[in-house]
């Protein structure tokens, strides 16, 4: 099946810092992909849509310039947190599908647990 | 956006006996449904799926079922097994764009 790596997996930094999460298709090729932030007992919240080549697009409520992302290659998408501060602590998770071909299925990423001390 | 619910938040059930999970969506154009089981610690796995053109689906110990009209749909799971115990996260959006939007969770527990 499909594998997508996220790297790093957990993360702490200072507050004030900026901090980048990679999610990439090992094995495919995805035109696009997701971000979700995932606060604990709770669900995954869309943060954003990642098109390689093209700028994300962002849900309501998610701010762009905090939260930044890059798809420059088929197989990687980046978000990077900017200026992190302790309320951007939680569990980041991306998510890709495979290009030229819609199958429904998303797949994720390990998940990447950020803490801003 | 869509906006999805999800019910219960708990759930515990007896080995063997059957457990049951409702969503509700809120934005008419989303014609897929698919519910994910993230195991502790682990991604979240696509488990099953529903397209809107059918209104049940069934795979085993696993069916979901959707009603278009009430904007409702389903997971049922029936001779349930400890490896079940999981979150499950239901979704629903479009189809051809494979965008969606989750559900709050269920924590399914399974007790021998």
């Amino acid at each position: 099946g499909a594998v997508v790596s996220q790297h790093p997996s957990r993360v702490i930094c200072k507050s004030g810092t900026s901090v980048k999460i990679e999610c990439r298709s090992l094995d495919f090729q995805a035109t696009t992909m997701f971000w979700y932030r995932q606060f604990p007992k709770q669900s995954l919240m869309l943060m954003a849509t990642s098109n390689e080549g093209s700028k994300a697009t962002y849900e309501q409520g998610v701010e762009k310039d905090k939260f930044l992302i890059n798809h420059a290659s088929l197989t990687l998408s980046t978000l990077t947190v900017t200026s992190a501060h302790p309320e951007d602590s939680s569990f980041y998770i991306c998510s890709a599908t495979t290009a030229g071909e819609i199958t429904g299925e998303l797949f994720f990423g390990e998940g990447s647990r950020l803490t801003v001390l | 956006g869509e906006n999805v619910e999800q019910h219960p938040s708990t759930l515990s059930v007896q080995e063997g006996d059957s457990a049951v999970i409702k969503c509700t969506y809120s934005d008419s154009a989303s014609n897929y449904f698919p519910w994910y089981k993230q195991e502790l610690g682990k991604r979240p796995q696509l488990i099953i799926d529903i397209r809107s053109n059918v209104g049940e689906k069934k795979d085993q110990r696993i069916a979901v079922t959707l009603n278009k009209t009430a904007k409702h749909f389903s997971l049922h799971i029936t001779e349930t097994q400890p490896e079940d115990s999981a979150v499950y996260f239901c979704a629903a959006g479009l189809y051809n764009f494979n965008k969606f939007y989750f559900g709050s969770g269920t924590k399914l527990n399974v007790k021998p």
